[in-house]
């Protein structure tokens, strides 16, 4: 079971604005910053966004994070059918680990 | 371009070894901290552990400390992950990744296509 915590599923129709939470605690989420990967099926993981809310380069910014005390969230907005895949949120704790979530597949209908 | 490219994975034995590797290229590989995260079949990812550009500092996961081993050689542009003791439950995918610059721990912008280590008797 991993400490930050991801629902499991999440749905949309293409078009529509879906969002992804990530809760952590103080020692983790609450005291340092957030990161979002994406892993289509049979591939590597993608970073998405970085540092709670910023983007690396060539990222559409149809992604955005955000983060509030001990919990992040990664929002998709006009989701696209090519955006059906696995969602992680990951943060350092402050015990010297970094953490993953368990990951969101997300299904696009 | 940038790329990374594990290997040294194969199926071994509980309590065998192995030793995998990580070469890259298309950056100045001695100026970055690098890391190994696991994937297990049909599982999320799990951070394993991460090194330091000069290998200053060190950090392991609870679940493979005291068996695996973290290394680099800046020289010939490598990260390692010794694997000891292994366990049926370390069947994983493993990939190597390199920290974002800038990015908080656990922000890793480029990775490997993975290498496959297999537990099994």
């Amino acid at each position: 079971q991993s400490v930050l915590t991801q629902p499991p599923s999440a749905s949309g129709a293409p078009g529509q604005r879906v969002t992804i939470s990530c809760s952590g605690s103080s020692s983790n989420i609450g005291s340092n910053a957030v990161n979002w990967y994406q892993q289509l099926p049979g591939t590597a993981p993608k970073l998405l966004i970085y540092n709670n809310d910023q983007r690396p380069s060539g990222v559409p910014d149809r992604f955005s994070g955000s983060k509030s005390g001990t919990s992040a969230s990664l929002a998709i907005s006009g989701l696209q059918s090519e955006d059906e895949a696995d969602y992680y949120c990951a943060a350092w704790d402050d015990s010297l680990d970094v953490l993953f979530g368990g990951g969101t597949k997300l299904t696009v209908l | 371009e940038v790329q990374l490219a594990e290997s040294g994975g194969g199926l071994v034995k509980p309590g065998g070894s192995l030793r995998l590797a990580c070469e890259v290229s298309g950056f100045t590989f001695s100026t970055y901290n690098m890391n190994w995260v696991r994937q297990a079949p049909g599982k999320g990812l799990e951070w394993v552990s991460s090194i330091s550009s000069r290998s200053s500092y060190i950090y392991y996961a609870e679940s493979v400390k005291g068996r695996f081993t973290i290394s680099r050689d800046n020289a010939k542009k490598s990260v390692y992950l010794q694997l000891n003791s292994l366990r049926a439950e370390d069947t994983a995918v493993y990939y190597c990744a390199r920290d974002l610059r800038g990015a908080a721990a656990g922000g890793m912008d480029v990775w490997g296509k993975g290498s496959t280590v297999t537990v099994s008797s």
